[in-house]
């Protein structure tokens, strides 16, 4: 099984800052890493594929990168509507497995 | 416009039954691999079952396997999860997820809103 570790736990910033969130798989995953944002009372939804393939609606200002067993996801300048949890997910060993979570709390 | 809309689960003593199901709509359903993923309170996103497009392949969590059943009616745009044995553990929303759409390789592009699956004496 390959382990994701998502740091921080937990990220405070105002609207505008950038916010830079961290995957870091227990083995190397390749290009299989996938996160997803996940508000309150709400499903997660989809943002970036194959580490930097922002999926169907995705605002520019996120963006994926990293390579082997470290990821990043980026939010170039939070907006109100970002302030949420996100996972990251590998599917490079089968079933694939899920992050523990980031929350990005406003300041 | 790509729905899933999930009915089911509720409240249910330990040892007891419960069934999920996911509505599909927007897409061709028979053409894609589908999965449920559950969510404890308060806790992350666990991977739980999956499904092959056709119905013939399915494969389970060992936190679930020989008690849950994954199945899908192909005509009738339909997925379920049939709960048995359920456990306190087992207390989590439930979400069934479209796999490899839209170019999106393996990953779950399309999500249900969830269903509460509540286990308690």
């Amino acid at each position: 099984e390959i382990v994701l570790t998502q740091s921080p736990v937990s990220l405070t910033l105002s609207p505008g800052e950038r916010a830079t969130l961290s995957c870091r798989a227990s083995q190397i995953v390749g290009t299989s890493l996938a996160w997803y944002q996940q508000k309150p009372g709400q499903a997660p939804r989809l943002l970036i594929y194959d580490v930097s393939h922002r999926a169907t609606g995705v605002p520019a200002r996120f963006s994926g990168s990293g390579s082997g067993a470290d990821f990043t996801l980026a939010i170039s300048s939070l907006e109100p509507e970002d302030f949420a949890v996100y996972y990251c997910q590998q599917r490079s060993l089968w079933p694939g497995s899920f992050g523990g979570g980031t929350t990005v709390e406003i300041k | 416009e790509v729905q899933l809309v999930e009915s089911g689960g509720g409240f249910v003593q330990p040892g007891g039954s419960l069934r999920v199901s996911c509505e599909a709509s927007g897409f061709t359903f028979n053409t894609y691999e589908m999965n449920w993923v559950r969510q404890a309170p308060g806790k992350g996103l666990e991977w739980i079952a999956y499904i092959s497009a056709g119905g013939s392949t399915m494969y389970y969590a060992d936190s679930v396997r020989g008690r849950f059943t994954i199945s899908r009616d192909n005509a009738r745009k339909s997925l379920h999860l049939q709960m048995n044995s359920l456990r306190v553990d087992d207390t989590a929303v439930y979400y069934c997820a479209r796999e490899g759409g839209e170019g999106t390789t393996n990953f779950y592009d399309y999500w249900g809103q969830g269903r509460l699956v509540t286990v308690s004496s």
